[in-house]
């Protein structure tokens, strides 16, 4: 089965800063889907940016950057001018592409890390 | 914009109480799911309904049943509720058609149970 690991369950950032938040995952399949989302305090969970397997250009979104290796199994995500609003719990998650449902294994489920709680300092 | 929407944001209930936790989705997707959150263990998969009155269970359906009878409403239901069973609960839904599209998250209910 598919695990995703964060290995760092808080980190604090100035504001306008850069930080990196860590994510492996380990799997034996070579086409999946990674995720990140954002859960602000008290506020409903949203996707900040995702990445098929098969491209190798990373993906982008504003100030919101990822560093994926596909060998290493790493996908991290990279915030660019930490402002306080980015403040939040942050989850990587893995997404088969092999079609099939939860119980399968297959692409409808979603596995997800621990979490990190992210703090920007003003 | 997809809204999906839970009946109560804060449950207190007590052990032994049936507890029904409902979630709406507007948006017309296949498919629902039930998570459960603590802190230190993430998100975790109770129940996935891929059409109505079709689930299926997730990593940790004990204790847990679901209903869909219509296609935006997905019910969690706690049959004899219990103290582990405090936690906050999130409901998700999702097109079926591209993998890689994104589960829509509801506000989550945090349920007590004394």
């Amino acid at each position: 089965a598919q695990t995703v690991t964060q290995s760092q369950p808080e980190m604090s950032v100035q504001e306008a800063e850069t930080v990196t938040l860590s994510c492996t995952y380990d799997t034996s399949e070579s086409d999946y889907y990674l995720f990140w989302y954002k859960q602000p305090p008290s506020r409903q969970m949203i996707l900040v940016i995702r990445q098929e397997a098969y491209k190798q250009q990373n993906a982008t979104e504003n100030r919101f950057s990822v560093n994926f290796q596909k060998a290493a199994k790493s996908f991290s995500l990279k915030i660019s001018d930490s402002q306080l609003g980015d403040a939040a719990m942050y989850f990587c998650a893995y997404r088969s592409a092999r079609f099939g449902r939860v119980g399968q294994g297959g692409s409808e489920k979603l596995v997800f890390g621990k979490g990190t709680k992210l703090t920007v300092n003003p | 914009d997809v809204k999906v929407t839970q009946s109560s944001r804060y449950l207190v209930k007590r052990t032994g109480e049936k507890v029904f936790l409902e979630c709406v989705q507007d948006m017309d997707h296949e498919n629902m799911f039930w998570y459960r959150q603590d802190p230190g263990l993430g998100l975790r998969l109770i129940y996935f309904s891929y059409d109505v009155k079709m689930k299926e269970k997730g990593d940790i359906p004990e204790g847990y049943s679901v209903s869909r009878e219509k296609k935006e409403r997905f019910s969690l239901i706690l049959e004899s509720a219990s103290t582990n069973q405090t936690s906050m609960y999130l409901c998700a839904s999702k097109r079926v058609i591209r993998a890689y599209n994104e589960q829509f998250f509801g506000p989550g209910t945090r349920l007590t149970v004394l």
